[in-house]
């Protein structure tokens, strides 16, 4: 049981550049979301879904796109990556009693 | 609307200090309450939770007990030790049924304990 996967773990991109991360869970979890972390501003969440066909925006999707065509994959695409989108990014998903459970983030760097 | 307050960091402890984060809340209705740990350079981890009034989290030495007429659930642990050097994070789930309940989140509150 790897619970919440995330590749990659570091990412350098230019601007203007498109780029999808990924998030796998194992753990049959229909609720998955995308937070984005950065220093003082705490955890925002970008994007989450509900189950399989089902995504919604969270407080801060401009820039972001995803899709979930399986309850295990949450990808999150990066249309034209931006200098304010270097980030930590972290994918969760939630269990019966709401916690959630995080994978080990993705770090990336927009020049 | 929900939101959370948490004390402002850095907090810093000699090991086996006693620790206290404080956190409060604002919410309608009837939240669950959580506090997540996040080590450095790792995602975070759910460390304790509550689900209704009066309730007392408890994990790895920490507690919180969820003070429904102080909107409260503060953190504590008795005696800290190094490992327990992280951000720890005040959470709340909104009080509305149905798969839609966002986590509200703390800023979080930086901690580090010196040997």
């Amino acid at each position: 049981n790897a619970g919440v996967t995330q590749t990659p773990k570091f990412q350098v991109l230019k601007t203007g550049q498109s780029m999808t991360l990924q998030c796998a869970q194992d753990m049959n979890h229909e609720y998955m979301s995308w937070y984005r972390q950065d220093p003082g501003m705490g955890l925002r969440l970008i994007h989450y879904s509900v189950g399989a066909g089902i995504t919604d925006q969270g407080e801060v999707p401009n820039g972001y796109n995803v899709s979930r065509s399986t309850t295990e994959d949450f990808p999150l695409r990066l249309l034209s990556a931006a200098p304010s989108q270097t980030s930590v990014y972290f994918c969760a998903s939630r269990g019966v009693s709401y916690e959630q459970y995080f994978g080990p983030g993705t770090r990336l760097t927009v020049t | 609307g929900n939101s959370v307050t948490q004390m402002e960091g850095p907090v810093t402890l000699s090991e086996e200090a006693f620790l206290t984060i404080n956190c409060t809340y604002t919410a309608t209705g009837y939240p669950s309450l959580f506090w997540y740990v996040q080590y450095p350079g790792e995602g975070l981890q759910l460390l304790l939770k509550a689900t209704k009034a009066d309730d007392k989290g408890s994990n790895k030495g920490f507690e919180a007990t969820y003070r429904k007429e102080t909107t409260s659930f503060h953190l504590e642990k008795g005696s800290v030790q190094v490992s327990d050097s992280a951000v720890y994070f005040c959470a709340l789930s909104g009080p509305n049924a149905g798969n839609n309940r966002k986590l509200i989140w703390g800023l979080g509150t930086s901690l580090a304990v010196n040997p």
